[in-house]
C-alpha cells in the first residue's frame, strides 16, 4: 500500500483565495482525521470522518473551514477564503475504528501571504 | 479537554548517552501511543500501550504506560543520531477513539 497520500505537498496562495487540500486514506481504513500543526499549538484535531460520516467537527476553526469524504477513497479539506493565520502543515491521517494507531500522510504546507 | 504535557521540550544530547522524555495528564486514557515525527514528513506511529503499568520494549526504546494511565515515559538507550526527531505522545479515550496530541519533545542524537 502507497500510504497516506495528500496533495499538494506545498501550497502558496494569497490572503483571499480559495485553497483546498486532497487526502487519499488507506484502502481499508475507515476513519480518517485531519489535523493541522504549527510549532505554537502542536497538532491539532480539526474533523474527522468514521466510514465516510462526519463525527466531529468542533475543532475546524471558523466557518471558512468545511470538510467533505464524499466517498471511502477521498476526502477534502477546503479554506475560503484563505487567511495569513491559516499558515501552518495540514496533516491528513487514516485508521481502523478498532483503536489501532494512525497512519499519517506527509502533509500540506499551506502558506497564505 | 484532556491536555498531554511533553517534557522536556528540548533535548540534545551526543551519540551513546541514555535520555527519558515525559508525557504527562491530569486525565486518564483508555490507550496511549507514542509516535516519531522527522522534518517534512508526517509523524510514523510507534507503540500502543493500553494497560496500566505496562512496559513494551521496541530495539533500544523502553515505553512505560504509568499505573493509573495517566502518564508514560519513553526511554531511549545508547542514542544514535537516526534517533534524531520530534516525539509525540498521544491519547485515546472511550470509543470515539479520538486522539489527543502533547506537542512534543525535539530530540537531536549528535555524532
Amino acid at each position: 500500500d502507497a500510504g497516506v497520500i495528500q496533495s499538494p505537498r506545498h501550497e502558496v496562495t494569497e490572503m483571499g483565495q480559495e485553497v483546498t487540500l486532497r487526502c487519499k486514506p488507506i484502502s481499508g481504513h475507515n476513519s480518517l482525521f485531519w489535523y493541522r500543526q504549527t510549532m505554537m499549538r502542536g497538532l491539532e484535531l480539526l474533523i474527522y470522518f468514521n466510514n465516510n460520516v462526519p463525527i466531529d467537527d468542533s475543532g475546524m476553526p471558523e466557518d471558512r473551514f468545511s470538510a467533505k469524504m464524499p466517498k471511502a477513497s477521498f476526502s477534502t479539506l477546503k479554506i475560503q477564503p484563505s487567511e495569513p493565520r491559516d499558515s501552518a502543515v495540514y496533516f491528513c491521517a487514516s485508521s481502523l475504528w478498532s483503536g489501532d494507531g494512525y497512519t499519517f500522510g506527509s502533509g500540506t504546507r499551506l502558506t497564505v501571504v | 479537554t484532556q491536555l498531554l504535557e511533553q517534557s522536556p521540550q528540548f533535548l540534545s544530547i551526543q551519540e551513546g548517552e541514555n535520555l527519558t522524555v515525559y508525557c504527562n495528564s491530569s486525565s486518564v486514557f483508555s490507550s496511549l501511543q507514542w509516535y516519531r515525527q522527522e522534518p517534512g514528513e508526517g509523524p510514523v506511529l510507534l507503540v500502543t500501550v493500553v494497560t496500566g503499568g505496562e512496559v513494551k520494549k521496541l530495539k533500544r526504546l523502553t515505553f512505560q504506560f504509568g499505573d493509573a494511565r495517566k502518564d508514560s515515559s519513553l526511554h531511549i538507550t545508547a542514542a544514535q543520531p537516526g534517533d534524531t526527531g520530534l516525539y509525540l505522545c498521544a491519547g485515546g479515550g472511550g470509543s470515539n477513539y479520538k486522539l489527543t496530541f502533547g506537542k512534543g519533545t525535539l530530540l537531536t542524537v549528535n555524532p
